[in-house]
Order: structure tokens, then C-alpha cells, then sequence
């Protein structure tokens, strides 16, 4: 079958820097995206991996290890605002679909 | 990014009516859309894939017959619950994909707003 884990629930500070995990079994495997949601919304697009590595944007920053399986968003300087469910997706099999874990709540705290 | 609308963001409608749900691609064609069912503090359930011209893709488990998809032009999608029970409360959203690579894979998924569905 295919699966993700992700970590239900992350707590963390104002300012701090917290990183949440995912690792993946899937077949067909194209690539791992994060996704924001924040309660009431849609989910909002943050990252995209096709190849092993970090990729930057402002101060969130996404890694994978494609022969680990597993990949992480990380946060840096936390605010308020990114209280919210994180999400990891794989693109994978034939068509293509979305495999969405099952998300981690992040509650940043003054 | 590109922008997908939906409409309406929020009904409330008596058991055994039908719902129609459209989501519309604003600034980019969409040969793909992807509706998906979330219930509160969950993740993202995968109902159906839609492809434009042809028969939806209905995941295992979801009565196609209950949940009518279209997918009548490069830019419009549209989900019907038909006769709607309280059960089919949920927040129903959909996302469009860009077929343009990202990276060299499917491309990414623009979501649309959602629209939550009561069903008295």
C-alpha cells in the first residue's frame, strides 16, 4: 500500500524554529510537497522536491532524501500566523495522484 | 500562483436535495481537477480525479452515482451531491492542476477555497 507519517502535533515558541518530518511509502514516486492549512481553509501550496536536497524559500525550507524516503519542512522564526496543519503530499503512481498524510498541527505560543 | 475559484463557499441545504459545487481554473487551463472531501481535524480525502472530455476517475468507496462530476471545458469542474444527507456534511474542495512541469514532475495543484456543505 502506499502511506505517509507525519507527526500529529508539534508545539513550539514564538521565534523558535521547528522541523516536522514525513517519510513515505509509495510507488512511482515523483516528488513531496508541503501544504499550509490553517483552520477553515483551503490548503495553500509551500513547497515542492523532485530531487534530493534543500530548497529555500524565505523562511521556510523543505529536504529530501529520496533513498530514505522521507523528507521535512522546516520553519524558521516562527510567528503566530503559521499556526496551522502542515501536510505532506507525494506525487505518485501512474496517474499521478496526491497521497496526503495526515498532517501535523503546529501551535506556536507567545 | 495560478488561482482557482469555487462556488459556493458555504451551503446549507434539507435531506434529500441536490448541491451542485463549481470549480472554475481563473488564469490557466486545467485538463485535471481533483475533488476531495475533508472532515474537521482530518486530512484531505480524495473523491474523484476529472479530466476534461471525458468520465471522472471516482476513488474506491465513492458512489459515483451519489457524487455527479463534470468536467465540461479546460476550466470549469463541477460536483453534484445528489440527494444530500446529513452524512454528506463535509467540506468539500477542490484543486486544479497546471500542466506545465514543476521540476519535471505532474505539475502543482492550485486548491480553491472550499465550500463547506450542511445538510439538515
Amino acid at each position: 500500500g502506499q502511506s505517509l507519517e507525519q507527526p500529529s502535533e508539534v508545539t513550539a515558541v514564538e521565534g523558535a524554529i521547528v522541523q516536522i518530518n514525513c517519510t513515505y511509502q509509495t510507488s512511482g514516486f515523483y516528488g513531496l510537497s508541503w501544504y499550509q492549512q490553517h483552520d477553515g481553509g483551503a490548503p495553500t501550496f509551500l513547497s515542492y522536491n523532485a530531487l534530493d536536497g534543500l530548497e529555500e524559500t524565505g523562511r521556510f525550507s523543505s529536504f529530501l532524501s529520496r533513498s530514505d524516503s522521507y523528507g521535512y519542512l522546516l520553519l524558521q522564526e516562527l510567528q503566530m500566523k503559521d499556526s496551522a496543519s502542515y501536510f505532506c503530499a507525494v506525487y505518485a503512481g501512474n496517474n499521478r495522484k496526491l497521497i496526503w498524510g495526515l498532517g501535523t498541527s503546529l501551535a506556536v505560543n507567545p | 500562483g495560478a488561482v482557482v475559484s469555487q462556488h459556493p463557499s458555504r451551503v446549507i441545504c434539507k435531506s434529500g436535495t441536490s448541491v451542485k459545487i463549481e470549480c472554475r481554473s481563473l488564469d490557466f487551463q486545467a485538463t485535471t481537477m481533483f475533488w476531495y472531501r475533508q472532515f474537521p481535524k482530518k486530512s484531505l480525502m480524495l473523491m474523484a480525479t476529472s479530466n476534461e472530455g471525458s468520465k471522472a476517475t471516482y476513488e474506491q468507496g465513492v458512489e459515483k452515482d451519489k457524487f455527479l462530476i463534470n468536467h465540461a471545458s479546460l476550466t470549469l469542474s463541477t460536483l453534484t451531491v445528489t440527494s444530500a444527507h446529513p452524512e454528506d456534511s463535509s467540506f468539500y474542495i477542490c484543486s486544479a492542476r497546471e500542466e506545465v512541469r514543476l521540476a519535471g514532475g505532474p505539475g502543482e495543484q492550485f486548491f480553491g477555497p472550499g465550500t463547506r456543505l450542511t445538510v439538515l
